[in-house]
């Protein structure tokens, strides 16, 4: 059975510094990572999405990486600000046949910046 | 955004009553997800459907059952509903694509469901 843990739990960090949140996962036979944003009270957004075959993407301030074979992904968030606090989830999507696009989640890091 | 509502937004009830959430799309997307998200355990697949009338169990679908008639509209039932599935429910939805270019989810903005 996958399992994904995402470390640190929660994270207070001042505005413009870089953070990294990481996420591992247990069975490497993944088919895509996401990273995902969701707000207090709301539903998630999607962030970034790297297909298994791929080492990183990014998108603006964001850059996730994927190293399939130790089962590890980072979310690397630059010059941090305070519309960046939120809680971030990491999700694998299994790899193929029945498995196909379920998602199986880590439990979240919950960001803080502040001013 | 992704055009998917979820109705109820809020709904309160009592134990033993049956419960029906919906999930709409306007996207035309083949792939729809129910998930529920509760302190502690993270979100959780319930069901999921592949295309009309085809559906499937995900990790927690004891006590529901789904339904998927059109393209556009997955339900999610409640036959009679516990304590326990006080909980945050979400929809998602996917297109499938080519293999090898992956595949994004999008989400709905849930349905906050208690049973007393």
């Amino acid at each position: 059975k996958q399992e994904v843990t995402q470390i640190p739990a929660a994270l207070s960090v001042p505005e413009g510094e870089n953070l990294v949140l990481n996420c591992s996962f247990t069975d490497s036979a993944i088919y895509n990572l996401q990273w995902f944003r969701q707000d207090p009270g709301k539903g998630l957004t999607s962030l970034l999405l790297i297909q298994s075959s791929q080492r990183e993407q990014t998108s603006g301030r964001l850059n996730a990486s994927l190293d399939k074979s130790s089962g590890r992904s980072t979310l690397y968030i630059a010059a941090s600000q305070p519309g960046d606090s939120a809680t971030y989830l990491c999700a694998v999507s299994g790899a193929g046949g029945t498995s196909y696009g379920k998602l199986t989640f880590g439990q979240g890091t919950i960001l803080t910046v502040h001013p | 955004d992704a055009g998917i509502t979820q109705s109820p937004r809020h709904k309160v009830t009592e134990t033993g009553t049956p419960v029906t959430l919906r999930c709409h799309q306007t996207e035309n997307h083949r792939y729809m997800y129910w998930y529920r998200q509760d302190p502690g355990h993270g979100l959780r697949l319930i069901h999921y459907s592949y295309g009309v009338k085809d559906t499937d169990k995900g990790e927690v679908s004891d006590g529901y059952s789904v339904s998927r008639s059109k393209t556009e509209d997955f339900l999610l039932t409640l036959e009679s509903a516990t304590s326990s599935q006080t909980s945050v429910y979400f929809c998602a939805i996917s297109e499938s694509r080519l293999a090898g270019e992956g595949d994004t989810q999008y989400f709905g903005p849930g349905t906050r469901l208690t049973v007393l």
